[in-house]
């Protein structure tokens, strides 16, 4: 299975910009990198997915290092609803691709008034 | 455009019992997928149905199964419950793409307790 690390928690101030770091070391060249969140008391929601060039929604950004062994997933502007859990997600074709999404425990992100 | 809907919202049950979930996906998704997420814990997939067929399998035991439905609708069926499968049930849908850029969107999630 991919194998990914992304620090436990982070904080962040309200209006701040917030950069989510992910390391995926194990994954394939055609495994796209997805993130979700999940905010308190609901299930998870899409955020953002890319391949190899860096990704842009209303969300966020998402920018994948050149050898894709990480991403970060940029928050330009954190508000207090953008609390919540952040899951990155390398599917692995080995693991029957992105149905056996595997979400590990994620960043909890604390956003600060 | 109505999301993924879950049912039932709470279920409470005794060791031993039988507990039925249900989900309804996207309209126009054919895949839908279950999670299983214990109390401060990660997601831990389940199973995986698309076109009526089960396609993938997390490793949970047998007593674990499931269905989708013609309508695309899926069941999720627990066996012989015991204490530690107490946790929230979250169904998700897509489209699949079949390139491993499917986007999942997911329900609230059913809370099962067992007692």
């Amino acid at each position: 299975d991919a194998k990914t690390t992304q620090p436990n928690s982070m904080e962040s101030n309200e209006e701040e910009p917030v950069h989510l770091p992910c390391n995926h070391s194990t994954i394939s060249g055609t495994d796209y990198i997805h993130w979700y969140r999940q905010l308190p008391s609901q299930g998870p929601e899409y955020v953002i997915h890319g391949l190899t060039s860096n990704v842009n929604n209303r969300m966020a950004s998402l920018a994948i290092a050149e050898d894709r062994k990480s991403s970060t997933l940029i928050l330009h502007r954190a508000t207090l609803r953008d609390a919540a859990v952040y899951y990155c997600i390398p599917p692995s074709s080995s693991q029957g691709g992105s149905e056996k999404l595997v979400f590990g425990k994620g960043t909890k992100l604390t956003v600060n008034p | 455009e109505a999301g993924v809907t879950q049912s039932p919202t709470h279920l409470i049950k005794t060791r031993g019992q039988q507990a039925t979930l249900r989900c309804s996906p996207i309209s126009g998704h054919t895949s839908v997928y279950w999670y299983q997420q214990a109390l401060g814990l990660g997601l831990q997939f389940l199973l995986w149905y698309d076109e009526g067929e089960e396609r993938n399998r997390g490793n949970f035991p047998p007593r674990f199964s499931g269905r989708q439905f013609p309508n695309y609708s899926s069941e999720l069926n627990v066996n012989a419950l015991e204490l530690e499968d107490s946790a929230l049930y979250l169904c998700a849908s897509s489209l699949d793409t079949g390139n491993g850029a499917n986007v999942l969107t997911f329900g609230a999630g059913s809370r099962l307790t067992v007692l």
